[in-house]
C-alpha cells in the first residue's frame, strides 16, 4: 500500500487561503468518509485538525476546513497566520482488510 | 482529560527486539470503540502507521511490518506495549502512541520516543 500523495510544500502569505490535497485510491480515500488532517510543528507531536474528511475538534480554529471528491482528499486553510506555519498530514482508514490506515507524505506550509 | 506517554529504551543494537510502552490515563481500553495505535516518523521523513489494538482485543498491523510487529494490551494498569523485532538502523525514528475512537482518527498523541538503532 503506498502512501497518500501530498504536495511536498505550499505557500502562503498572511490573510490568503491555500489547500492542500490529497490523493489516494478507491480503496482509501475513495471508499470511506475517515480522512483526517494533523498539523505538526517542529519537535511536536502532530495535533488532529479534520477528522471524517470535514469535522473539526472542539478548539481548532474554523480557518481550518476539509473536503473530498472522489479519491482526493483536501485542506483548506483560510486567512493565514504565521502560526499556520507546520507539517501538514493526511490520513485514510484503508479497510480491515488491507492497510487499516494509511498516511500521506506530508506537506510543509510556509507563511511568507 | 486524555494523556499518553511512551516509554522504553533510546539506544537499541541492530538485530535487537524493541520494547515500547504506553501508559495512558483518561480514557479505559475496555469501553467500545476505542483503540490505542502506534505511529512513527524517521527523522526529517512523514509519519507510518504501525499497528492498532481496539477495546475488544482485536489487533491491526502494517501488512509491511506486520511479520515484525506485536502489539498488545494490560486494561488493568492502562498500558500498551508494542515490540519489534530484528530492528534495523532504518527503523530510528520517533515512536509516537495515539488514541483513537474511531479507526484511524488519532485525536491525542503521546510526546513521542526517539528510539536510535545503531552498533
Amino acid at each position: 500500500q503506498s502512501a497518500l500523495t501530498q504536495p511536498a510544500s505550499v505557500s502562503g502569505s498572511p490573510g490568503q487561503s491555500i489547500t492542500i490535497s490529497c490523493t489516494g485510491t478507491s480503496s482509501d480515500v475513495g471508499s470511506y468518509n475517515l480522512v483526517s488532517w494533523y498539523q505538526q510543528h517542529p519537535g511536536k507531536a502532530p495535533k488532529l485538525m479534520i477528522y471524517e474528511v470535514s469535522k473539526r475538534p472542539s478548539g481548532v480554529s474554523n480557518r481550518f476546513s476539509g473536503s473530498k471528491s472522489g479519491n482526493t482528499a483536501s485542506l483548506t486553510i483560510s486567512g493565514l497566520q504565521a502560526e499556520d506555519e507546520a507539517d501538514y498530514y493526511c490520513c485514510s482508514y484503508a479497510g480491515s482488510s488491507t492497510f487499516d490506515v494509511v498516511f500521506g507524505g506530508g506537506t510543509k506550509l510556509t507563511v511568507l | 482529560q486524555i494523556t499518553l506517554k511512551e516509554s522504553g529504551p533510546t539506544l537499541v543494537k541492530p538485530t535487537q527486539t524493541l520494547t515500547l510502552t504506553c501508559t495512558f490515563s483518561g480514557f479505559s481500553l475496555s469501553t467500545s470503540g476505542v483503540g490505542v495505535g502506534w505511529i512513527r516518523q524517521p527523522p526529517g521523513k512523514a509519519l507510518e502507521w504501525l499497528a492498532l489494538i481496539y477495546w475488544n482485543d482485536d489487533k491491526r498491523y502494517s501488512p509491511s511490518l506486520k511479520s515484525r510487529l506485536t502489539i498488545t494490551k494490560d486494561t488493568s494498569k492502562n498500558q500498551v506495549v508494542l515490540t519489534m523485532t530484528n530492528m534495523d538502523p532504518v527503523d530510528t525514528a520517533t515512536y509516537y502512541c495515539a488514541h483513537t475512537g474511531a479507526y484511524s482518527t488519532f485525536d491525542y498523541w503521546g510526546q513521542g520516543t526517539l528510539v536510535t538503532v545503531s552498533s
